[in-house]
């Protein structure tokens, strides 16, 4: 089993609609979670981040950590054309030194106006 | 400048080429990392460096020869590489090794090995 599990994509739709990304994860040991967004020919950037379970919200992003099932995910309302781009989860876990993030594979997501 | 600036954006070299991929951070952080990034794959980290040390490498072969002169530059030495070599080579940056919020990304170099 690999280590962070994430559907590439594509996941086409419309303006407006409400996008859920997800990823699932193996190692329970990983407590930092991130999300990156990646345009095209561009590096990923970072867009949120959160510790340990529970939600975080930024504008119209969403990020939820669900510890005990390995599962973190994030929402994004209102999605816009500016929106379409690959997003990668990224975690790490506590406090282990010269540990660095494991990343997904990302999952493009493309919004159509 | 700000940020994290890589140089070239795009190479295209032979298998037998010599040529060097160039990062530098502006942000004043102390660690800096080469990533690999192919298709449909995650980001495979190659070199982690701490305050100039090599402190991380991956199994990557030797055809691939990272160089911190500084805490603001890193450079990765490229020879006799092959084909699936190819790939968008990211350089990154953060303010310790196990920085909680995360790295700061170039652009990226496209590589193409012919």
């Amino acid at each position: 089993q690999k280590e962070v599990e994430q559907d590439p994509g594509p996941l086409s739709v419309p303006e407006g609609a409400i996008v859920s990304l997800n990823c699932t994860y193996s190692n329970s040991a990983f407590q930092y979670f991130m999300w990156y967004r990646q345009y095209s020919r561009k590096g990923p950037e970072l867009l949120m981040y959160t510790y340990s379970s529970g939600n975080k919200e930024d504008g119209r992003f969403t990020a939820q950590v669900d510890k005990s099932s390995k599962y973190i995910s994030l929402f994004i309302r209102d999605s816009q054309p500016s929106d379409s781009a690959t997003y990668l989860c990224a975690m790490r876990a506590m406090n282990s030194g010269y540990s660095t993030l494991t990343f997904g594979k990302g999952t493009m997501l493309l919004v159509s106006p | 400048e700000t940020g994290v600036t890589q140089t070239p954006r795009h190479l295209v070299m032979g298998m037998t080429n010599k040529k060097s991929l160039k990062c530098e951070q502006h942000l004043g952080h102390n660690a800096m990392y080469w990533y690999k990034q192919s298709a449909k794959k995650p980001l495979e980290l190659m070199f982690v460096y701490s305050l100039e040390e090599r402190v991380e490498n991956n199994s990557v072969p030797s055809r691939f020869s990272p160089e911190c002169p500084n805490s603001s530059h890193l450079f990765l030495h490229l020879h006799t590489l092959q084909p699936e070599d190819s790939a968008l080579y990211l350089c990154a940056s953060s303010q310790g090794v196990g920085n909680s919020y995360g790295y700061t990304f170039g652009s990226g170099t496209r590589l193409t090995v012919v």
